[in-house]
């Protein structure tokens, strides 16, 4: 039971494309985010979501979307890649107490 | 003004020192604070999390909150090379019922063996 998985753990792809990253906990909490974090930003949040088909901005959003069909799944999907999406994405669940995924390092070439 | 500010360090401690890593935010209705752990290329790790004023001790770690000079620190005791990591202090603006975290870009600490 590994709590909070991401997938890919590495991805590159090229400017223009649909990615899409997903996420995945077997918590069964309500709410659910998506981070990125970059050097000398630290952690930003791009979207949350406090339960399923229920989905807020964060601080970063443009150039994403997310869904949340199931409350155990919060996929990420960047729908045309640029170059300053290059970053590492990290999902993290929970209520006040957030636990963090492996997250996924995705370089936009 | 960054709402939560860290000092990005490096920040070298000798082992078995008191390590000190210090948090201001400026959102005074925060409530609720937390300071995560974040090894090289690996996500962060919640170590510790305070709402009241005062300190907060698990372990060798000692969370100090002081909301009137809306000042977070987090003390490491007898610190070991195994502590040598990015803290990342972090911070729930605007009272309870708000979920999202606003962090600080963090402070790198490193144990001298």
């Amino acid at each position: 039971d590994a709590g909070i998985t991401q997938s890919p753990r590495y991805k590159i792809t090229e400017t223009g494309r649909q990615v899409t990253l997903m996420c995945h906990q077997t918590w069964s909490h309500s709410y659910m985010f998506w981070y990125r974090q970059d050097l000398g930003h630290g952690l930003r949040l791009i979207y949350y979501s406090a339960a399923a088909d229920i989905t807020d901005k964060g601080e970063v959003p443009d150039g994403y979307v997310v869904s949340r069909s199931k409350t155990e799944n919060f996929p990420l999907t960047l729908e045309s890649a640029t170059r300053s999406q290059t970053s590492v994405y990290f999902c993290a669940t929970g209520t006040f107490e957030q636990y963090f995924g492996p997250g996924t390092r995705l370089t936009v070439t | 003004q960054k709402e939560v500010e860290q000092n990005s360090g490096p920040l070298s401690v000798p082992e078995g020192a008191i390590a000190s890593l210090n948090c201001t935010y400026s959102d005074r209705g925060s409530q609720s604070f937390f300071w995560y752990r974040q090894y090289s290329g690996k996500s962060p790790e919640l170590i510790m999390f305070i709402y009241s004023n005062g300190d907060k001790e698990d372990g060798r770690f000692t969370a100090q909150l002081n909301k009137a000079s809306q000042y977070v620190s987090l003390l490491i005791r007898d610190s070991q090379p195994s502590d040598s990591a990015t803290y990342l202090c972090a911070v729930i603006p605007g009272g309870f019922g708000n979920e999202k975290l606003t962090f600080g870009t963090g402070t790198r600490l490193t144990i001298i063996p």
